[in-house]
């Protein structure tokens, strides 16, 4: 069964704190990663997506990187509106997502 | 903006009630989903569609019915609601399954069951 487990739970960090939120997963046969960002009372709003171990994407202060049993998202110098909760997903052989619980970042000014 | 829009956004049923939610999306996206999304659990997958016509069970498919009559619409009924079936459900659509760029998410309905 594919699974996937997010931590920390929730991580508050200061201004131009640099971080890194960790993915754990297993799944049958990889066929993507994926990074969403959601924002309260929005729907999640697709970042990356990653397909093999060693790859890395980036978009601003953000980072994703993957291994071949765990993904990155690295912060870097967050702003408050970095502030969301992050999902991360995968899509093995049986091609249905399975997502993770989130990871709540808050960014304090 | 092109994307996919959810009606309604709030709902309080009581148990027993049915109700039915729907989902819109202008992208010409093949497939769409219905998710629901619990504190402290992922998204979960109810149903799904491949296309007009077609429907899927999900993970969690027990206590809903979907249709798909129209190509962007997709609609996700509660026969009679459940306490249980409080959560908030997203709808989703992409271009294929296994999409390079994810799926496009709508806002979300918040439903209440008392």
């Amino acid at each position: 069964e594919d699974q996937v487990t997010q931590s920390p739970e929730a991580l508050r960090l200061q201004e131009g704190e640099s971080s890194s939120l960790n993915c754990s997963y297993t799944v049958s046969g990889l066929r993507g990663l994926f990074w969403y960002r959601q924002d309260p009372g929005k729907g999640p709003e697709f970042l990356f997506t990653l397909y093999s171990a060693g790859e890395e994407k980036e978009k601003e202060r953000l980072k994703a990187t993957l291994t071949k049993k765990e993904s990155f998202l690295h912060i870097t110098a967050p702003k408050p509106e970095d502030s969301a909760t992050y999902l991360c997903a995968v899509q093995g052989n049986g091609q249905n997502f399975v997502f993770g619980p989130g990871t709540r970042l808050s960014v304090l000014p | 903006n092109a994307g996919v829009t959810q009606t309604p956004k709030f709902r309080v049923l009581k148990t027993g009630q049915s109700m039915t939610l729907l989902c819109a999306q202008d992208m010409n996206h093949e497939y769409m989903y219905w998710y629901r999304q619990d504190p402290g659990m992922g998204l979960r997958l109810i149903h799904y569609s491949v296309g007009e016509g077609t429907t899927a069970k999900g993970e969690v498919p027990d206590g809903y019915n979907v249709s798909r009559l129209k190509k962007q619409n997709f609609l996700l009924g509660l026969e009679s609601a459940a306490p249980s079936q409080t959560s908030v459900y997203f709808c989703a659509s992409s271009y294929r399954q296994d999409s390079n760029y994810g799926y496009t998410f709508g806002s979300g309905t918040r439903l209440t069951v008392v």
